[in-house]
């Protein structure tokens, strides 16, 4: 267990909904990365933030949203939602904002789009 | 884009066997080359941060090496058990932000 905590672990919705992802960080941890698998692809980042700041981003869509709250859960929202949204979305925290932490994985929300 | 590429995409090898592949990435303005360990079914789990030139970790069975002025790494798996069938990633800092870009993966098969 890497103490990372996702919720919720499927997620099943229409396109054109709105969805929002749940990340708990590692206690003691202040950054959160997301990541998006979809099929055949590899990890694909999207958001890292720390200590409540946005800190890097990557090709996350204009539909996609993420912020960090104070007590440092982050959530990532998805709005018109499309087919290809279809994915596995991952959470990862690090103690520090530093290219020598590893990153520690939640479990994932899988989430559908019909 | 940093382009961070794992040779081969996948590989089958026997019980007992031993292996290595590959990940590599720019070798100008390194900062460090992290590996992934991504069981089915599970989340990816970190094995080695690798941030010096000629380091070498090891971790049970598995090891890897870096040589940051050709810009490679290598897992070495020794003597692979069934357990060892996973994917393994390699992921690389941006020079320029926080983003770690991950590799597609070398996904271990290994036949009893």
């Amino acid at each position: 267990d890497s103490g990372v905590t996702q919720t919720p672990k499927h997620l099943i919705t229409a396109t054109g909904q709105r969805v929002t992802l749940r990340c708990s960080p590692r206690s003691g941890d202040l950054s959160v990365y997301w990541y998006q698998q979809s099929l055949d692809q590899g990890l694909q980042f999207l958001i890292q933030y720390y200590n409540g700041e946005e800190r890097a981003k990557g090709n996350i869509l204009e539909r996609f949203s993420a912020q960090q709250f104070p007590d440092l859960h982050s959530e990532l929202n998805l709005s018109s939602l499309e087919l290809g949204d279809s994915a596995l979305y991952f959470c990862a925290s690090t103690k520090e904002s530093s290219y020598n932490s590893p990153l520690h994985f939640g479990n994932g929300t899988r989430l559908t789009v019909t | 884009i940093l382009n961070v590429e794992q040779s081969p995409q996948s590989l089958h090898v026997q019980e007992g066997d031993s292996t290595n592949f590959t990940c590599s990435f720019p070798s100008s303005n390194f900062y460090a080359l992290h590996w992934y360990r991504w069981e089915t079914a599970k989340s990816p789990e970190a094995l080695f941060v690798m941030t010096l030139n000629g380091d070498e970790k090891k971790k049970g069975r598995i090891s890897a090496t870096l040589n940051t002025k050709e810009g490679y790494s290598y897992l070495y798996i020794k003597g692979s058990q069934p357990e060892d069938s996973a994917t393994y990633l390699c992921a690389f800092p941006s020079s320029n932000d926080y983003k770690l870009s991950f590799g597609a993966g070398t996904t271990v098969t290994v036949r009893a």
